[in-house]
């Protein structure tokens, strides 16, 4: 088992262009998370998905942020036409629910977006 | 959300037990306590979680107030490697997301 990976792990772009992060949650996992993280702050719940479906998205993911998890397994988020106060780290969680169980989830490293 | 309440920063020294505490006066019958750490350039580590009942694992150990209201993460014999931010959170049954707070920083001394 390999855990979460992300990437890149760093990313630096011009205000107004387009990134794209990836997130690969470990297999098997049936929910992947995003959250974004600025400098001194906890993490803060962007969007969610169980297996392709997504369930829920945070009011902080403007119409610019888009989350796709085609097929269930990775998952990628795109933001358009970067703004510096998007400038942030991305963070990627999985978890596997089982019944009656709560849900754990285990992050990857990030990807620290660093906008122009 | 159900709030927590925790202690900006803590410092300890190497080898000696740490008691991390946490406030959560406005819990639920069914929500779960949760605690992760950050250590520095990393995404959040799972450390424990409970529901009403002390808890133990190999990482720590989670005491739980009988009226749920607080809580307390131990870390028995802290070595360099613990220093991170301490998030205490509560998992509302049924819900998805963790909520963060701002969490402790604990700094570890040699």
């Amino acid at each position: 088992d390999t855990g979460v990976s992300q990437d890149p792990r760093h990313k630096i772009t011009k205000r107004g262009q387009n990134v794209t992060f990836r997130c690969d949650p470990i297999s098997e996992h049936n929910r992947l998370y995003w959250y974004r993280q600025t400098l001194g702050q906890g993490p803060e719940f962007l969007t969610y998905f169980q297996n392709e479906a997504q369930l829920e998205k945070s009011r902080l993911l403007s119409d610019r942020f888009s989350a796709e998890r085609p097929k269930g397994s990775f998952s990628t988020l795109e933001i358009q036409r970067t703004e510096q106060g998007d400038s942030a780290m991305y963070l990627c969680a999985s978890s596997i629910v089982l019944a009656g169980a709560t849900d754990t989830q285990y992050f990857g490293p990030g990807t620290r977006l660093t906008v122009l | 959300d159900a709030k927590t309440t925790q202690p900006n920063s803590m410092e300890s020294n190497e080898e000696e037990p740490v008691h991390l505490p946490c406030n959560h006066s406005t819990i639920s019958g069914t929500d779960y306590i949760h605690w992760y750490r950050q250590l520095p350039s990393q995404g959040p580590e799972y450390v424990i979680h409970g529901l009403t009942s002390n808890v133990n694992n190999r990482m720590a150990s989670l005491a739980i107030a009988e009226d749920r209201k607080s809580s307390t993460l131990i870390l028995h014999r802290a070595t360099l490697r613990d220093a991170a931010v301490y998030y205490c959170i509560l998992q509302i049954q049924g819900a998805q997301k963790l909520v963060f707070g701002q969490g402790t920083r604990l700094t570890i001394n040699p």
